[in-house]
């Protein structure tokens, strides 16, 4: 089946302005998470949906950032008055029902802030 | 603060021969253990996941799991160029995601 979708592939903007990422993940996968890397480092957890649970937004680096998940489906990042600082890929990925599974992640958004 | 540590590398490596990449952490709590290989400009796929002391064999990787040492590695056989990537380690804690390594650049050399 398809795999976990993530859009725009990139995006470029300017510092001030704010961006929505999306993410559409693996079909009856009710764990879905968000990720930033920064450009040779590792993951940064930032935020985590599981069902109807309210999200684990413990790794949101700012208030700047913010994320909805509807329907138990599609997910959206939110990045509001962005900074140079944000420019990193932002990673989504899905598990089956639980965080102790296996993620499978999405081909991520190169996000650039100029 | 719970922590994952792997030596960011490079690692360089004859084709053929064995690469062994290493990964400590922090939380004796932790329950399952997985490893992920990115290729440059890719995002993180599974290679491997363990959740009990020992080995576990999947093809040319090997997962080795030391619970009271505080160490998974990962042993790569008849290493391959097409191996080298950064491979992450990433770790579950209970009620929390998972905490990922900075990962381990490994290069085959041909």
């Amino acid at each position: 089946g398809a795999g976990v979708s993530q859009s725009p592939s990139n995006k470029v903007t300017e510092k001030g302005k704010d961006v929505e990422l999306r993410c559409d993940p693996i079909s009856g996968h009710t764990a879905l998470y968000w990720y930033r890397q920064s450009l040779g480092q590792g993951l940064e957890f930032l935020i985590y949906f599981q069902g109807n649970s309210a999200p684990d937004k413990s790794g949101l680096p700012s208030d700047r950032f913010s994320a909805e998940r509807t329907g138990g489906s599609v997910s959206t990042l939110t990045i509001q008055r962005t900074q140079q600082e944000d420019s990193a890929v932002y990673l989504c990925a899905s598990s089956p029902r639980t965080v102790q599974e296996t993620q499978y992640f999405g081909p991520g958004t190169r996000l650039l802030v100029l | 603060q719970k922590e994952v540590e792997q030596n960011s590398g490079p690692l360089s490596v004859p084709e053929g021969a064995i690469a062994s990449l290493n990964c400590t952490y922090s939380d004796r709590g932790s329950q399952s253990f997985f490893w992920y290989r990115q290729y440059s400009g890719k995002s993180p796929e599974l290679i491997m996941s363990i959740y009990s002391n020992g080995d576990k064999e999947d093809g040319r990787f090997t997962a080795q799991l030391n619970k009271a040492s505080q160490y998974v590695s990962l042993l790569i056989r008849d290493s391959q160029p097409s191996d080298s990537a950064t491979y992450l380690c990433a770790i579950y804690s209970g009620n929390t995601p998972l905490v990922f390594g900075k990962g381990t650049r490994l290069s085959v050399i041909a």
